[in-house]
């Protein structure tokens, strides 16, 4: 059975701060990994990813993928109140498989 | 603009009845899936289709079943609603024909009595 597993669960930092969310998997026949983020509504496509070692950015966000370890981690830099929301991340094998999603709330 | 759509945004009914949850999108996308997303659980794939009259079971189909009679819409019915599908349900589309990149309709509120 195809696992995705994010953490933390949620986190609380205040604006400015950088943030790191982690997602691990374990999954059969790996085609990508991608990152969503979902505020009151529904998820909204932020990366995918294929490669190892490969970053992916837009703006204050940038992600990675290590295939060898099997995670991928989201960085968010210089964080502001409209980061607040939850981001989940997905892993394509022969279906995509979403993790619980990592909650993140920025304060002013 | 081309969307996706879910109706009816909010839905309560009683333990047994028949419910359909309409999901339709203009992107001309051959790819369209059901989710079903609770606390705890994160988003869960209950059917998918890869074009017209393709339907497939995901990871929590069991009382659950779709049709895909034209590009535009995939319906999810629910055949004898139980309170364990209290949930919230988004559907989404794709074009590319790996399913990657999703775009998900706003989703749907149900409640089982």
């Amino acid at each position: 059975e195809d696992k995705v597993v994010q953490s933390p669960l949620s986190l609380v930092v205040h604006e400015g701060d950088t943030v790191t969310l982690n997602c691990s998997y374990e999954v059969t026949n790996f085609r990508s990994l991608l990152w969503y983020k979902q505020e009151k509504k529904a998820p909204t496509f932020l990366f995918m990813l294929t490669s190892s070692g490969i970053e992916k950015k837009s703006g204050r966000l940038s992600s990675i993928l290590d295939k060898k370890e099997l995670f991928s981690i989201l960085n968010i830099t210089a964080t502001q109140t409209g980061d607040s929301a939850v981001y989940l991340c997905a892993v394509r094998a022969n279906m995509l498989t979403f993790g619980g999603g990592t909650r993140l709330m920025v304060k002013p | 603009d081309a969307e996706i759509t879910q109706s009816p945004r909010h839905k309560i009914t009683e333990t047994g009845r028949q419910v359909t949850l309409a999901c339709h999108q203009t992107w001309n996308h051959n790819n369209m899936f059901w989710y079903r997303q609770d606390l705890g659980h994160g988003l869960r794939l209950i059917h998918y289709s890869y074009g017209v009259h393709d339907t497939n079971k995901g990871e929590v189909s069991d009382g659950y079943s779709v049709s895909r009679s034209n590009t535009e819409d995939l319906p999810l019915t629910l055949e004898s609603a139980a309170s364990s599908q209290t949930s919230v349900y988004f559907c989404a589309s794709s074009g590319d024909i790996s399913g990657n990149e999703q775009f998900f309709g706003p989703g749907t509120r149900l409640t089982v009595l």
